[in-house]
């Protein structure tokens, strides 16, 4: 089954203490991007990646980190969390090209808390 | 700047048809997706339009003018099943330029 999933689910945290949200994809996808959803926001992007170690940010990238070492997979690591960082975090990819239409497909999703 | 406006909440009854509309300013235009989103649940995609016009695909319909920055979902005979949060969102450049709107929660009532 084509899918995209994220680990773990849900996440209550400490501020300060490293976490690393894991996002992994079957869909030989060169696209993946990382979301945060807040209510009244919508879905702004952190970090997208283009292709295996292409990376770039995107509108809210500070304090945050992302690589991509495999094609497959594109974790987001927070380094010293804070509760600001408390949200619904989303990974999406797509398939890439000239024109044409690339849907996003999104994972299910992690709920971090921050305390 | 960049905006993408949508109502934030909407109600309509079983059955019904209800449209939930969209307007957007942004830097270009390479396309505008509807998503929809179940309370805790990822967006799945449900629509694509780039040419004006309208795209139907089912009970679902997706209406582009590109010239009014405008667009509108259309959901005909409602189900319970489509009480949701609807998102909008405009290609406003390369594939990862992508803008959201804040969604539309819809609750369909009996």
């Amino acid at each position: 089954e084509a899918q995209v999933t994220q680990n773990p689910r849900y996440l209550i945290t400490v501020t300060g203490k490293k976490l690393t949200v894991t996002c992994s994809q079957n869909m030989n996808h060169e696209y993946m991007s990382w979301y945060r959803q807040d209510p009244g926001l919508g879905l702004r992007q952190i970090y997208y990646s283009m292709n295996v170690e292409v990376t770039d940010k995107g509108d809210v990238p500070e304090g945050y980190k992302v690589s991509r070492k495999e094609k497959r997979n594109f974790p987001l690591i927070l380094e010293s969390p804070s509760p600001n960082q408390t949200s619904l975090y989303f990974c999406a990819s797509s398939l890439t090209g000239l024109g044409g239409f690339y849907e996003q497909y999104f994972g299910p999703g992690t709920r971090l808390t921050v305390t | 700047g960049q905006n993408i406006d949508q109502p934030t909440e909407m109600t309509a009854t079983e059955g019904a048809i209800v449209q939930i509309n969209c307007t957007y300013q942004t830097s270009g235009f390479n396309g505008l997706f509807w998503y929809q989103q179940h309370a805790g649940e990822a967006p799945t995609f449900l629509s694509y339009n780039v040419l004006d016009g309208l795209e139907e695909k089912g009970r679902f319909s997706s209406f582009l003018s590109r010239s009014k920055g405008y667009s509108y979902l259309l959901l005909k005979e409602l189900q319970m099943k489509d009480s949701a949060s609807y998102l909008c969102a405009v290609r406003a450049g390369g594939i990862h330029d992508m803008r959201f709107g804040a969604g539309t929660r819809l609750t369909v009532k009996p």
